[in-house]
């Protein structure tokens, strides 16, 4: 069936560090991806997307390119801050299904 | 534009009790789904509602119930209440176009005892 794999957290980062937080999924075909970010205490809100191979969604600062070949969606950045800290999940989506299906999320802390 | 809204924001339960959580969303959106969250388990879902008048099983559906009351509200309830079901609870929409990407309320911290 369709999964996604992340990275096991937490991931501890110096402010201005480069961040890669590692997703790779699981299913047939073209899925559409995402990448959410939870901050403390809220929902989650969309951070990016790509809906099909070699798209690169970007936002805030944040990238992701989908590999088709590698069957990837990392999250990157390159010069983190403290307000980066949050739990970041990476989902998709089959054949335009009304369901995500998510990772297991990957928290990040960044200190000053 | 409020978004997903969802209340209450926390609420203590003793095992036996029943309760409703309320979800509504104000982008004319088609689908709503209700998610749990769980330490080390990302975001599963339990029920959604794929348009107005229809509601499907998700992945954990057992001891909840919903209803979708209209195209902007859809309701989660649970009827006896479990400490297994002690968990923050997510109501999301999305609209049937496109890549289907889901807007989340800010959650409902349910604690069971």
């Amino acid at each position: 069936g369709n999964s996604v794999t992340q990275m096991e957290g937490p991931v501890t980062l110096s402010e201005e560090a480069f961040l890669t937080i590692n997703c790779t999924y699981t299913a047939t075909g073209y899925p559409s991806l995402f990448w959410y970010v939870q901050y403390p205490g809220e929902g989650l809100q969309l951070l990016l997307k790509a809906t099909k191979a070699d798209d690169k969604g970007s936002n805030k600062g944040f990238e992701a390119t989908y590999r088709k070949e590698t069957t990837s969606f990392h999250l990157e950045k390159g010069s983190v801050q403290v307000s980066d800290s949050a739990v970041y999940f990476c989902a998709l989506n089959k054949d335009s299904s009304y369901k995500l299906i998510f990772g297991s999320g990957t928290r990040l802390l960044v200190r000053p | 534009n409020a978004g997903v809204t969802q209340t209450p924001k926390f609420q203590v339960l003793k095992t036996g009790q029943s309760m409703t959580l309320q979800c509504a969303q104000d982008m004319n959106h088609n689908s709503m789904y209700w998610y749990r969250q769980d330490p080390g388990m990302g975001l599963r879902l339990i029920y959604y509602s794929a348009s107005e008048g229809t509601t499907d099983k998700g992945e954990v559906p057992n001891g909840y119930n919903v209803s979708r009351l209209n195209k902007r509200e859809f309701s989660l309830r649970l009827e006896s209440a479990a400490p297994s079901q002690t968990s923050v609870y997510f109501c999301a929409s999305s609209t049937r176009q496109g890549v289907y990407e889901q807007y989340f309320g800010p959650g409902t911290r349910l604690t069971v005892t």
